[in-house]
């Protein structure tokens, strides 16, 4: 099965906005409200960050917020920190042959 | 507040097979799902498996059918993630992950595990 797409890397300054796009199929992130957004700094454990699409877990800063449009689901940063900095993974319910899930390539933020 | 703790890092040969133990505390085990997924080496993140204890209901990748079995003690609030047949590109991190939906919170420390001669 095949992973979810992503891009690669993804800067910009403090303060500004960024978007990090998740794109699969109609089995998958088209098909399901299952999307999830996971953090991951380095040498831990990723952190869940967004969940059904557009949920935040309690704790999670509002600046982040998901969407999704057909087979494309997207993670939007606002007034970015250095924080942020970090690996992002987007995940999804997956129904390609067998119940699954499938995460994506990856997206490493720099905050410039 | 659940916590998932795993059991510590491996060191295996080719060919031989890998048992990861992952102790859930709070009260969900009964009603949780749990995962496992991994992350190989400066790669991304692999799901493997899911087993909703409740249930009894146990899930694959595809990739890992054969080769994984999930299983979980009630007892113990523990689960297990076994993987036979161990190749040099089995060398990652494993992570069990939780959650009473569709996504995973929270994950256990990670516990890594290289493959080698």
């Amino acid at each position: 099965q095949s992973a979810l797409t992503q891009p690669a890397s993804v800067s910009a300054s403090p303060g500004q906005s960024i978007t990090i796009s998740c794109t699969g199929t109609s089995s998958d992130v088209g098909g399901y409200h299952y999307v999830s957004w996971y953090q991951q700094h380095p040498d831990k454990a990723p952190k869940l960050i967004i969940y059904d699409v557009i949920y935040r877990p309690s704790g999670v800063s509002d600046r982040f917020s998901g969407s999704k449009s057909g087979n494309t689901a997207s993670l939007t940063i606002s007034g970015l920190q250095a924080e942020d900095e970090a690996d992002y993974y987007c995940s999804s319910f997956s129904s390609t042959n067998t119940l699954s899930y499938v995460f994506g390539t990856g997206t490493k933020v720099t905050v410039l | 507040q659940v916590q998932l703790v795993q059991s510590g890092a491996e060191v295996k040969k080719p060919g031989s097979s890998l048992k990861v133990s992952c102790k859930s505390s709070g009260d969900t085990f009964n009603k949780n799902a749990f995962f496992w997924v991994r992350q190989t080496p400066g790669q991304g993140l692999e799901w493997m498996g899911r087993i909703i204890p409740m249930l009894g209901s146990i899930n694959y990748a595809q990739k890992f059918q054969g080769r994984v079995t999930i299983t979980a003690d009630e007892s113990t609030t523990t689960v297990y993630m076994d993987l036979t047949n161990l190749k040099s590109d089995d060398t990652a991190i494993y992570y069990c992950a939780t959650g009473s939906g569709n996504w995973f919170d929270p994950w256990g420390q990670g516990t890594l595990v290289t493959v080698s001669s």
